[in-house]
């Protein structure tokens, strides 16, 4: 089974500028999150989608959105590009429960100049 | 507001000897915790988990014990490899809100 593929794998933008990020879940995975990684803050939770449907979202603003097509592929967006956006922004695939192992793909490197 | 602390950014081991890992929370609604080992440029990868009705779970050379009450978890691997070198990522979730909260990750060296 092919795991988790996420586009592009690196991005440099200004500030200012809008960004969409893309992920592809494992097969029959219905369920897609995403995290912001930053040096010394972790794993950020920015929302969970399922069957289409945004099922939770964490504390980033409204620049942040993301959308799930029917065949479980996700893109990610930010408006408006800060410096502070610049991290590596990872998603992961289940099954449809986050207590389920979640399988995450290698990343997008976003760098905001 | 960090929920789940790992306070030790990282952690230098000799090859052959015990690794130990802790991870702190402070949401007494977790009920569910998890390992995620990373490497570089690669998405973190599931390691082990337990269940708060459990006080330890063993998967070969990794256990994961819990202690509820004071609201603190450990990894410990042995014995460490070089190959284990990695970052650790330690999770918890609660059966409400159906998401995962990371702690910040500690970068274990295994020396060989």
């Amino acid at each position: 089974k092919a795991g988790v593929t996420q586009t592009p794998r690196y991005l440099i933008k200004t500030r200012g500028q809008q960004v969409t990020l893309s992920c592809s879940p494992i097969s029959g995975h219905r369920s897609v999150s995403w995290y912001q990684q930053t040096p010394g803050q972790g794993l950020q939770f920015l929302f969970e989608y399922f069957s289409e449907t945004q099922r939770n979202k964490g504390n980033f603003p409204g620049r942040f959105s993301g959308r799930q097509f029917s065949n479980s592929r996700s893109e990610m967006n930010v408006s408006t590009l800060e410096l502070g956006d610049s991290a590596l922004y990872l998603c992961a695939s289940s099954l449809g429960d986050l207590r389920e192992t979640q399988y995450f793909g290698p990343g997008t490197r976003l760098l905001v100049l | 507001d960090q929920q789940v602390k790992q306070n030790s950014p990282s952690l230098s081991v000799q090859e052959g000897r015990i690794s130990i890992l802790n991870c702190d929370y402070t949401n007494s609604m977790f009920d569910y915790f998890l390992w995620y080992k990373k490497y570089p440029a690669e998405g973190p990868t599931f390691l082990i988990s337990i269940s708060s009705i459990k006080d330890k779970n063993e998967d070969g050379r990794f256990t994961v014990f819990l202690n509820k009450s004071a609201k603190h978890l450990s990894l410990h691997i042995v014995p460490s490899q070089p190959g284990d070198s990695a970052v650790y990522f330690c999770a918890a979730s609660a059966r409400e809100g159906n998401k995962l909260v990371f702690g910040a990750g500690t970068i274990l060296r295994v020396k060989s």
